[in-house]
C-alpha cells in the first residue's frame, strides 16, 4: 500500500521569502508523485507532477519539486512567496503499474500562509 | 475547453435519506473518479469508472454506489445518509490511455445532512 506524509499541517512565511512544503512518500516501487492546490471552497489544481525522466520539475506559478528516491521525498518549494500562494497544499503518489485503474493517494495537507 | 462539471455545487439531505451526485469529466476525457474531502484532510478515494464499469474501489461502505454513461459522465449515489456523511464530494477525470496524466478535479460538491 501506498502513503504520503505531509509534516507540517501548517506552515507561514514572509512575503518574499523561500516556500519549501514537505512532502515523504511510501512505496514497493518509484510512484508518480503530484503537488495539487487548493483554494477556498474550490477544487484541486495541479501544481505540478513527476513521472519519469528529470527529477527536479517545474510547475506552474513558479513553484518546482524535486524527486529524491533515496529519501523517499518530493518536496514543494519557491524562491519567492507571494500573497496570492497562500492555499492548502497537497502531494498525491499514484502506483504506476496499475495503469488506468489507478487512485490518488494522498496526505493530510499543508495550509500555507503567507504574511507581509 | 470546460473543464470538468459537477452539480449540484451544493445540497442539504435529511439523515437516512439517499443522494445523487453528477459529473460531466472534462472534454478527452473517459476516466472518473470519485473523492470524499473531510474538512481538514485530503481527498480520499471512493472508486474510479472506466468504459462503464467499476474499476477500482476505496474503502467506502457499499452504501456508495456510482455509475458511469456512454458520455464519460458519472454519478455518485449514497443511500441511507450518515450525518458524518456532510462534507466535500470531489469529481476527477482522466484520459483512460494516458497513466501519468495528473487528474481534472472539479470544483465539488458540498453536501450537507441534518
Amino acid at each position: 500500500a501506498q502513503s504520503v506524509t505531509q509534516l507540517g499541517s501548517h506552515v507561514s512565511v514572509s512575503e518574499g521569502a523561500l516556500v519549501l512544503l514537505r512532502c515523504n512518500y511510501s512505496s514497493s516501487v518509484p510512484p508518480y508523485l503530484f503537488w495539487y492546490v487548493q483554494y477556498p471552497n474550490q477544487g484541486l489544481q495541479l501544481l505540478l507532477k513527476y513521472t519519469t525522466g528529470a527529477t527536479l520539475v517545474k510547475g506552474i506559478n513558479g513553484f518546482e519539486a524535486e524527486f529524491k528516491k533515496s529519501e523517499t521525498s518530493f518536496h514543494l518549494t519557491k524562491p519567492s512567496a507571494h500573497m496570492s500562494d497562500a492555499a492548502e497544499y497537497f502531494c498525491a503518489v499514484r502506483d504506476p503499474r496499475t495503469g488506468t485503474a489507478s487512485k490518488l493517494t494522498f496526505g493530510t495537507g499543508t495550509r500555507l500562509q503567507v504574511t507581509l | 475547453d470546460a473543464g470538468v462539471t459537477q452539480s449540484p455545487t451544493h445540497l442539504i439531505k435529511t439523515r437516512g435519506q439517499q443522494v445523487t451526485l453528477r459529473c460531466s469529466p472534462k472534454s478527452g476525457h473517459d476516466t472518473v473518479s470519485w473523492y470524499q474531502q473531510a474538512l481538514g484532510q485530503g481527498p480520499q478515494f471512493i472508486f474510479q469508472y472506466y468504459e462503464e464499469e467499476e474499476r477500482q474501489r476505496g474503502n467506502f461502505p457499499d452504501r456508495f454506489s456510482g455509475h458511469q454513461f456512454p458520455n464519460y459522465s458519472s454519478e455518485l449515489n449514497v443511500n441511507a445518509l450518515l450525518l458524518g456523511e456532510s462534507t466535500l464530494y470531489l469529481c476527477a477525470s482522466s484520459p483512460g490511455d494516458r497513466g501519468n496524466y495528473g487528474y481534472t478535479f472539479g470544483s465539488g460538491t458540498r453536501l450537507t445532512v441534518v
